[in-house]
């Protein structure tokens, strides 16, 4: 089956750790991006990648970093200058890298609390 | 003013009903408007593009008003599994937005028997 993974699930973490989310898709899609979603809220971008080994800051970059070493695989690293990590954390992908207007696919997401 | 806005709810509408939710944006420039569907704790998925025309999709429709910057999505003889959040999603092109997508903060939908 074609899809996107994110593990792990549910992530606990005490202040001051830096912990990374793993975000890998085999849709053969160019394009990967990752969204925070607080309650009530809307998702925000925190950064996108079009290409391998290119990314660009999103809206809410401060605290986050990406790497984009494969196609397939976006992880991104929550480090402690965070100051508000506790979200759920999503990961997305679409097909034609700066199209922005087609479907994103969204992985099943990560809940990070910070303890 | 946020750059898209929705009517959070919560809608509690019996099964059989007919539902409608509003979402108006603020850039004029906006390119691409989708409607996507999100389960309580779980992630979003598309449930229909937005054209010009205004499209329709079995119990659901879709209108794109530009001259007043707003779409909207209407909800025939509701199910029970209708049951979700509601997201609002344009697409700005041009300037520094490099066309990026736009999360409306969800409009919650309950249907009850």
């Amino acid at each position: 089956d074609g899809g996107i993974t994110q593990s792990p699930k549910y992530l606990f973490r005490k202040e001051g750790q830096n912990v990374t989310l793993s975000c890998e898709q085999n849709l053969n899609h160019d394009a990967m991006y990752w969204y925070r979603q607080d309650p009530g809220q809307g998702l925000r971008l925190i950064y996108y990648s079009q290409i391998v080994n290119d990314f660009q800051k999103g809206d809410i970059a401060e605290g986050y970093s990406v790497s984009r070493e494969k196609k397939e695989s976006f992880p991104l690293t929550v480090t402690s200058a965070q100051k508000n990590p506790t979200a759920f954390y999503l990961c997305a992908s679409s097909g034609l890298a700066g199209i922005w207007s087609y479907e994103q696919f969204f992985g099943p997401g990560t809940r990070l609390t910070v303890l | 003013r946020k750059e898209v806005e929705q009517d959070p709810g919560p809608f509690n509408v019996p099964e059989g009903a007919t539902v409608a939710f509003n979402c108006t944006y603020s850039n004029s420039a906006s390119q691409s408007f989708f409607w996507y569907r999100q389960d309580c704790r779980k992630e979003p998925k598309l449930l229909m593009s937005v054209y010009s025309s205004g499209n329709e999709d079995g119990r659901f429709t879709a209108q794109l008003n530009r001259a007043s910057q707003y779409i909207s999505l209407l909800i025939r003889d509701s199910k029970l599994s209708d049951s979700a959040t509601y997201l609002c999603v344009v697409n700005f092109e041009g300037g520094t937005s490099y066309g990026k997508l736009t999360f409306g903060q969800g409009t919650i939908l309950t249907v009850h028997p």
